[in-house]
């Protein structure tokens, strides 16, 4: 059974890069990683997703290894409003929606 | 396009009560979710519709709850007898059927059941 695994926090200071790294045994062969971000009293947000190696936008990078088995969001210089839940979410072999549990980022002045 | 629309965004009801949320995807969707979120548990996919069937449902936490999608611009999440263990924040998101990982979710319905 898939299994996305995520660290339950993370704290950084404003300007700093930020990584968050999450484990994903068992997923499909053929699905993305996506990666989304939530505020308080809101619904998770699209940020990035990806298949393998890197994938850039206007907000965030991903990176993901040839296995596969795991992905790292990197937000570049953060600021105070990056604070949020951050999860990633996969699709596994049997093509269920995979999410993490989540990653709470607190960013620090 | 207003985006993902859920109704009502708060409900307050006793135990035994039936529930119904509501939720729009958005236009031109063919893929829709129904999540729950929980301090305790964070965020579960109850059901997934594509193109008004339901895909999997294996989410859904037992009897209780049912999901309908009538037309492709209209959805209904229903407990029926709600209990407090019910209590959450219910969000509804849509997606294109192709990209389903790129999901749009609506504002959420916070449901406490007393």
């Amino acid at each position: 059974l898939a299994k996305t695994t995520q660290p339950i926090s993370m704290d950084s200071y404003e300007g700093q890069e930020v990584n968050i790294t999450c484990s994903h045994n068992n997923i499909a062969t053929n699905d993305y990683i996506t990666w989304y971000q939530q505020f308080p009293s809101q619904g998770p947000r699209f940020i990035i997703q990806g298949y393998k190696t890197k994938v850039t936008n206007e907000v965030a990078s991903l990176f993901i290894p040839a296995d596969r088995k795991s992905s790292t969001l990197s937000l570049p210089r953060v600021s105070l409003s990056d604070t949020a839940v951050y999860y990633c979410l996969a699709g596994d072999s049997n093509y269920q929606l995979i999410w993490g549990a989540g990653t709470k980022l607190i960013i620090k002045p | 396009d207003a985006g993902v629309i859920q109704s009502p965004r708060h409900e307050v009801t006793e135990m035994g009560q039936e529930v119904t949320l509501r939720c729009k995807p958005i236009s031109g969707h063919n893929s829709l979710f129904w999540y729950r979120q929980t301090m305790m548990r964070g965020l579960e996919l109850l059901i997934y519709f594509n193109n008004n069937v339901p895909i999997d449902d294996s989410g859904m936490p037992e009897d209780r709850f049912s999901a309908k999608m009538p037309n492709a611009s209209f959805s209904t999440l229903k407990i029926q007898p709600s209990e407090p263990r019910d209590s959450a924040v219910y969000f509804c998101a849509s997606s294109l059927a192709a990209d389903y990982n790129e999901q749009f979710f609506g504002p959420g319905t916070r449901l406490t059941v007393l």
